[in-house]
């Protein structure tokens, strides 16, 4: 089946730097991601929806200038998590629609970041 | 608008119990319904879907049916086990067009043995 492929799996940071999230589709072309974010314990958050060659359509109370999220291509997307705090430290998920986007979704494998 | 219920968790159950997680959905159209699960420390994983009204989703003994008349799409497991502890999602989208997935707040499962 379809692979969607995040990276890093882990990351730790100090509290004040940024921190990039690659989400790649690795066996097609994904026009829409979407970035989920899950606190511990709970459920998935969606942040926003990443369009290709287009500005992220974010959640309300999602802040666009903390989670600055890129489409470059057909198969990458990439959030960054810009002067991150404590408060920050989450996993991550990205998910992108298999089959010209009305397919099934697959999910990456998320990304844990924590902030010290 | 659109929206996904589950039961809250935990449900903690002993090994080969019969499990039930409800979840009930809010729609317009014609969404498809899946079941996902995160076991600890890794992503989603699809478990199970159904795509229309009265289709049954099966993998690895879990089972759900969607019920159109009911919005449900409760998941079942005859005789559970431990390698099943996780959370599991209820969700739904529409595969006739490209949006967003919703989904339920997520039950987390503890299997005793």
């Amino acid at each position: 089946g379809a692979v969607v492929s995040q990276h890093p799996s882990w990351v730790i940071c100090k509290s004040g730097t940024s921190v990039k999230i690659e989400c790649r589709s690795l066996d097609f072309q994904a026009t829409t991601m979407f970035w989920y974010r899950q606190f511990p314990k709970q459920s998935l958050m969606l942040m926003a929806t990443s369009n290709e060659g287009s500005k992220a359509t974010y959640e309300q109370g999602v802040e666009k200038d903390k989670f600055l999220i890129n489409h470059a291509s057909l198969t990458l997307s990439t959030l960054t998590v810009t002067s991150a705090h404590p408060e920050d430290s989450s996993f991550y998920i990205c998910s992108a629609r298999a089959g010209g986007g009305t397919g099934e979704l697959f999910f990456g494998e998320g990304s844990r970041l924590t902030v010290l | 608008g659109d929206s996904v219920t589950q039961m809250e968790g935990p449900v903690t159950l002993s090994e080969e119990a019969f499990l039930t997680i409800n979840c009930t959905y809010t729609a317009t159209g014609y969404p498809s319904l899946f079941w996902y699960v995160q076991y600890p420390g890794e992503g989603l994983q699809l478990l199970l879907k159904a795509t229309k009204a009265d289709d049954k989703g099966s993998n690895k003994g879990f089972e759900a049916t969607y019920r159109k008349e009911t919005t449900s799409f409760h998941l079942e497991k005859g005789s559970v086990q431990v390698s099943d502890s996780a959370v599991y999602f209820c969700a739904l989208t529409w595969m006739n067009r490209d949006d967003k997935i919703i989904f339920g707040k997520g039950t987390r499962l503890h299997i005793l043995p």
